[in-house]
């Protein structure tokens, strides 16, 4: 089993869809868990860390369930900015706070 | 805002060559890492560096690679023999701490090799 499993993509959707990302991760140690957004060849940036409370960032909502080991990631309203590859990302404290990554799921936004 | 910087951006080697990829993390963080990726996959760890070692270390850093900090500010990775297979962006990032900060990644160095 992949350690950081994410929905396959491409998601192409219209501007002002609502899009949901699921994640899934093996290693019940892992410990802090983030999205992470792509642009082409670009360096990961950091979206949003996620908690078990579920927080939010304007548009965007992230939700962790520990028992399950399932991260999520809505986007409400998107933008045509919104298109990038999402990230779905632990850290494992224990591990010299090593980053593992998912193979990210690509969200392109239509006008 | 302060931010991670790589040189070069874009590195051409022969097969069978070294490489040293270069990085100047966040000038007051402590934990120091590499990652690669490969066209069209995800991103991998390679090494995490912490007070002067090495801290942990991925299958794929083998004895070809080698990570330093030169001085108190550099950062670099190390390849010694570079194989095809070894072309890929490869980013360097930097944390604070661990448990209260996350990763800041630099722009990357995209390797190539003939």
């Amino acid at each position: 089993r992949k350690e950081v499993e994410q929905d396959p993509g491409p998601f192409n959707v219209p501007e002002g869809a609502t899009v949901a990302f699921n994640c899934t991760y093996s290693n019940s140690a892992s410990q802090s868990f983030f999205w992470y957004r792509q642009d082409c060849r670009k360096e990961p940036k950091l979206l949003m860390s996620v908690y078990s409370s579920g927080n939010e960032d304007g548009r965007f909502t992230a939700q962790l369930n520990r028992a399950s080991q399932y991260i999520s990631l809505l986007i409400r309203d998107s933008k045509l900015s919104d298109s990038a590859t999402y990230l779905c990302v632990v850290d494992l404290y224990n591990q010299g706070g090593k980053l593992i990554f998912g193979q990210g799921t690509e969200l392109s936004v239509k006008p | 805002e302060p931010e991670v910087t790589q040189t070069p951006s874009h590195q051409v080697t022969q097969m069978g060559q070294e490489v040293i990829l270069r990085c100047v993390p966040i000038s007051n963080h402590l934990y120091f890492y590499w990652y690669r990726q490969i066209l069209g996959q995800k991103v991998e760890f390679l090494v995490s560096f912490y007070n002067n070692e090495i801290s942990e270390k991925s299958e794929i850093f083998d004895d070809q690679f080698s990570v330093e900090r030169p001085d108190g500010s550099n950062f670099t990775l190390k390849i010694r023999s570079t194989k095809l297979e070894d072309s890929a962006m490869y980013f360097c990032a930097s944390r604070d701490r661990i448990r209260t900060d996350t990763q800041y990644f630099g722009p990357g160095t995209r390797l190539t090799v003939l």
